[in-house]
């Protein structure tokens, strides 16, 4: 029961640095999003996808880009890293067809530090 | 987007029903309440979710009042396993699309032994 696993699960880089992190859902959901956690926030969320090939904006994504070529697969990348974007990284997937009554399944988080 | 308002913390004795407070005065006919736990460093989970009728499944009650202005999670024998923050949501229909999750600050629930 893996559900939605996030890789990695740490990770500590420089300014201006980039780097990608996966999500993988094998549930066959056709939604994945991604969201942010700052401390003492909600989460927060920066991209997300209908579907293969496709992805739309949340309300954070100034500073990351997304790609879905897979349907299992969810990536965030950020170009050019700042401080700003030091973070807990969650992705999520959901499956039904733009009704608000399918739940979202979270994997356990990205905790990146940008020093 | 329906706003939820939660108590910031609550206590529970160990083995007793937790019984936390949502109100979303403000939700609209078409809009889910949603309840999501989260335990220190890990995802949100997902726990139970209702339109108009009372739910209950393996891991909680709802109970949703009849104006749907507010609602309950109980959680019926909390252990110390239940102690995290619970966020109670309203969904929206997000581009169209999807819904989205407006994640509050939520209640820390804290399980006593």
């Amino acid at each position: 029961n893996a559900g939605v696993t996030q890789t990695p699960k740490f990770r500590v880089l420089k300014t201006g640095q980039s780097m990608t992190l996966l999500c993988a859902q094998d549930m066959n959901h056709e939604y994945m999003y991604w969201y942010r956690q700052d401390p003492g926030m909600g989460l927060r969320l920066i991209h997300y996808s209908v579907g293969e090939g496709t992805t739309a904006k949340g309300e954070v994504p100034d500073g990351y880009n997304v790609s879905r070529l897979k349907k299992q697969n969810f990536l965030l990348g950020l170009e050019s890293a700042a401080p700003s974007q030091t973070s807990v990284y969650f992705c999520a997937s959901s499956n039904g067809a733009g009704r608000s009554n399918q739940p979202q399944h979270f994997g356990d988080g990205t905790r990146l530090s940008i020093l | 987007d329906a706003k939820t308002t939660q108590p910031p913390s609550m206590d529970c004795a160990e083995g007793r029903a937790a019984n936390l407070p949502c109100n979303h005065s403000t939700i609209s006919g078409n809009e889910y309440v949603y309840w999501y736990r989260q335990i220190h460093s890990q995802g949100p989970q997902y726990i139970i979710h209702g339109l108009k009728n009372n739910e209950t499944n393996e891991m909680a009650s709802l109970i949703i009042t009849e104006d749907r202005k507010s609602s309950t999670l109980i959680l019926p024998h909390a252990t110390l396993r239940d102690t995290a923050v619970y966020y109670c949501i309203v969904t929206v229909i997000y581009g169209g699309a999807t819904n989205k999750l407006i994640f509050g600050t939520g209640t820390l629930l804290a399980v006593q032994p």
